[in-house]
């Protein structure tokens, strides 16, 4: 499979650990996003990369989240403190460059469950 | 800042009947809209946008910018629909940082 691979793909934590996720983008796509998606919503946009540049941050990213992208290719997505309302799907998705039909089109993988206690 | 609506939760019809899936948003520029759909057990996947005038699956979808809507049809629905659907929506020329409305369940009974 050469999907969008993330890891690990549930994950049962008690309130105050740290945790980190892992996303492996499609090899040729230069964008990777976070998104989070809570019981009932739509996936809500986190943060994104271009090659290992974080272009933009969401609000909802606090200073307990941080995203990183190394060399470009796989992210990780830390969470530190994790309280009860981390509690979510946390999605990544990763694309060509945008432009044109490529615009919106995002590859997403199935997602990392987290689930605080 | 845009905001997508989907103002129905679950759309259940049987098979063969037509489907329209709303969506309305609010921008202040040029948007351009997209329909997702998460199939049981796989994962969000791009099933059409506006700039393509295509039709996916039987599926099609107009940009009225005059009511603000993206409304999702189909003319004769059939089982395999069924699935999670979501409108989402990025700016023109943007970075495809897409925002989602919450998304409504179709359901298809035989």
């Amino acid at each position: 499979d050469t999907g969008v691979s993330q890891n690990p793909r549930h994950k049962i934590t008690k309130r105050g650990q740290n945790v980190t996720f892992r996303c492996d983008p499609i090899s040729e796509h230069n964008r990777l996003y976070w998104y989070r998606q809570t019981l009932g919503q739509g996936p809500e946009f986190l943060t994104y990369f271009q090659n290992e540049a974080q272009l933009e941050k969401s609000r909802l990213l606090s200073d307990r989240f941080s995203a990183e992208r190394p060399k470009g290719s796989f992210s990780t997505l830390e969470i530190q403190r994790t309280e009860q309302g981390d509690s979510a799907m946390y999605l990544c998705a990763s694309s060509l460059p945008t432009g044109g039909k490529r615009t919106g089109e995002l590859f997403f993988g199935e997602g990392s469950r987290l689930t605080v206690l | 800042a845009q905001r997508v609506t989907q103002p129905e939760k679950l759309l259940s019809v049987f098979k063969g009947a037509p489907v329209e899936l709303k969506c309305n948003y609010s921008y202040s520029g040029s948007p351009e809209l997209f329909w997702y759909v998460q199939y049981s057990r796989q994962r969000l996947q791009l099933l059409l946008r506006h700039i393509s005038r295509e039709s996916i699956k039987g599926f099609t979808a107009d940009l009225n910018k005059g009511e603000t809507s993206f409304h999702l049809k189909k003319p004769f629905a059939q089982e395999e629909d069924s699935a999670m659907y979501y409108c989402a929506l990025t700016p023109t020329g943007a970075n495809s940082k897409l925002t989602f409305g919450k998304g409504i369940t179709l359901s298809v009974r035989p």
